[in-house]
């Protein structure tokens, strides 16, 4: 079975500071892996995602995320952080052993950028 | 390219009703899944839906069930609303697992 960690429920930092989100995953095959960005109040935006293509991976708005088969890993991040980052990230990977569409996300990260 | 659209967004309900969420996908989008999101968590899968046949279930109980229309929208319901209920609900569409998943902004219910 699928599952994802992300390390720290909180990540803060100043405002043109490198932005590192962490998350692990775990997955018996090769895994489709996504970063989905939650503003308040409002669902889940795509940032990027993996599917077995290239292991760098580019997204909306400056992030990118490096997929690691050796380390289990798939940690976003951001050269510069603006003001405008601030919100919850999520990591997610999708399950295999359900069905198209089933998402396993991780408890998600909440990044504060201080000015 | 009008997104996904879910409605309501906010809704009060008292323990023992039910409820139906909606939820408006992309033309092209045969895949739709529900999550729920309770207050600081990730959101969790519900259910799936494609071509409007049920394929594939979290770990919820029976009360959660769903329809899928041709026209793409599909509908969450649920029965004998409990406290716990009480999350985001999250509508999610496809148009297959290469191209990512839109999710609507989802429908804060509130069990009271």
């Amino acid at each position: 079975a699928q599952s994802v960690t992300q390390l720290g429920s909180h990540v803060s930092v100043s405002e043109g500071a490198l932005v590192l989100l962490r998350c692990n995953y775990s997955s018996s095959v090769p895994p489709y892996l996504f970063w989905y960005v939650q503003y308040p109040n409002q669902g889940l935006q795509l940032l990027l995602k993996y599917t077995s293509a290239a292991t760098l991976v580019k997204g909306i708005n400056g992030f990118e995320a490096e997929f690691k088969k050796s380390e289990t890993s798939f940690h976003l991040t951001k050269p510069s952080a603006h003001m405008s980052d601030a919100a919850e990230y999520f990591c997610a990977v999708e399950n295999y052993g359900g069905s198209q569409g089933n998402l396993i996300f991780g408890k998600g990260t909440k990044l504060s950028v201080k000015p | 390219e009008t997104g996904v659209t879910q409605s309501p967004t906010h809704l009060i309900k008292t323990r023992g009703q039910q409820v139906t969420l909606r939820c408006s996908s992309q033309s092209g989008h045969n895949t739709v899944s529900w999550y729920q999101q309770a207050l600081g968590q990730g959101p969790q899968f519900i259910f799936q839906y494609y071509r409007e046949e049920e394929n594939g279930r979290g770990n919820f109980p029976p009360r959660f069930s769903g329809l899928q229309f041709p026209n793409y929208s599909s509908e969450l319901n649920v029965n004998a609303l409990e406290l716990d209920d009480s999350a985001l609900y999250l509508c999610a569409s496809s148009p297959g697992s290469l191209y990512g998943y839109t999710f609507g902004s989802g429908t804060r219910l509130t069990v009271v």
